[in-house]
This record gives C-alpha cells, structure tokens and sequence, in this order.
C-alpha cells in the first residue's frame, strides 16, 4: 500500500466516450503527478501539479484534461481518444514537487489500463 | 539528447546475485533513482545515488559512477518475489526526471 489510490483499475472505452480517471493520495504531499506508462517504453511524464497549481504539461494532446481541486485529489478527463492512448496511466504524488527538491522520491499508485476500441 | 539505457530482460537462478545496469545521458546530473515494479503494480522506490559509491540496503545495493554516468542495482540471495520491473531514472540539471523504459527480472527456481 503506497498511500496513493487509483480507480478505476481497467477501464475499456470507445473512441466517442467521455471517461475520467481518478487519484487521491492519503500522504500529505503537495504535489502529483500523472504518468503513461506504454510497455517496453519509458514511463512518460503528462502533467505536473504543486499546491493545485499546474506546473508542467509536457505537451499531451487536448484530449487529455487534468483537474487537481485540492492537493489530496487528481482527475484526468479523457474525450475522443484513440487507440494509440491506450496504456497505463500512473499517478503520483511527492512531498514538494520536483522542482524543489533534488532527491524528492515519488509514491505511485497502481495504474489504471485503459484499452481504447 | 537524453537518454538512459539498461537492459530489456534478464534471468536469474533463485538464490544467486544479479547486476542490473544502467547508463544515462542528462543535460546536468543531479541522481539517479531506481524503482521496483511487480506486474500491474505500482511502482515503489528502491534507491537514490547522487555521489560516487555503493550503497547498501539489505539485499538491495546501488551503484553510481558520475564519471562513466553508469549506474547498477545489484540484488543478492535472489527470491521468487523479486521477479518485477526494475525502472532507472536520472534526474537533470532542471531536476526533470529522465525515465529508462525498465528492466523486466525473471527469477527461476
């Protein structure tokens, strides 16, 4: 139990749904994370919260939303995604943020996989 | 550009010590990480290097040569359950963290 909770688990959509994947982290931390993980490659950094405020966003297609209305809660809005999106999604959180830290180790959750039809 | 690279797959007999390698090119270099990752779990720290030299916990022991930007995870007394993922990550001179795409672990009895 890494203090971080992601739901759903799996989740399988059409290219037309509308779907939202959620994280909350029960550590205190001040910053989270959201990560794709495709197998066999790098994990992939999407976007960046500190204190709810977004702080990176590495250039992920609009058809990825996050919202973080409190440090505790992430939310990632998924609409019109294509097959090429699905992977596994990890979130994380860490104390600071990485920009504060030099050694700032993260806690991730379990993932959700998410297979788009 | 940067790049961090280490091993697909390896195998190890349960019991023996294995060395999993990882070198890296960042712009600056400011640590290195390794993360443990069983299958469809989550990924859970294992160390942090930032100067020269061995580090040792337990089973577990982590390597980092900033001259040769190399780095290695060394597990002894292999046991069943350390048939995971083992995923490297230096971090840049902007503390950006660099992933490598992970090493997959298969212990056999």
């Amino acid at each position: 139990e890494t203090g971080v909770t992601q739901t759903p688990r799996h989740l399988v959509m059409g290219m037309t749904n509308k779907k939202s994947l959620k994280c909350e982290q029960h550590l205190g931390h001040n910053a989270m994370y959201w990560y794709k993980q495709s197998a066999k490659k790098p994990l992939e950094l999407m976007f960046v919260y500190s204190l709810e405020e977004r702080v990176e966003n590495n250039s992920v297609p609009s058809r990825f939303s996050p919202e973080c209305p409190n440090s505790s809660h992430l939310f990632l809005h998924l609409h019109t995604l294509q097959p090429e999106d699905s992977a596994l999604y990890l979130c994380a959180s860490s104390q600071d943020g990485q920009h504060f830290a030099t050694n700032e180790k993260l806690f991730f959750g379990s993932g959700t996989q998410l297979s788009v039809l | 550009g940067q790049n961090i690279d280490q091993p697909t797959e390896m195998t190890a007999t349960e019991g023996a010590i294995v060395q999993i390698n990882c070198t890296y090119q960042t712009s600056g270099f400011n640590g290195l990480f390794w993360y443990q990752q069983h299958a469809g779990e989550a990924p859970t720290f294992l160390s942090y290097n930032v100067l020269d030299g061995l580090e040792e916990k337990g089973r577990f022991s982590s390597f980092l040569s900033r001259s040769k930007g190399y780095s290695y995870l060394l597990l002894k007394e292999l046991q069943m359950k350390d048939s995971a993922s083992y995923l490297c990550a230096g971090t840049d001179s902007n503390y950006q963290l660099i992933w490598g795409a992970g090493t997959k672990l298969i212990i056999k009895p």
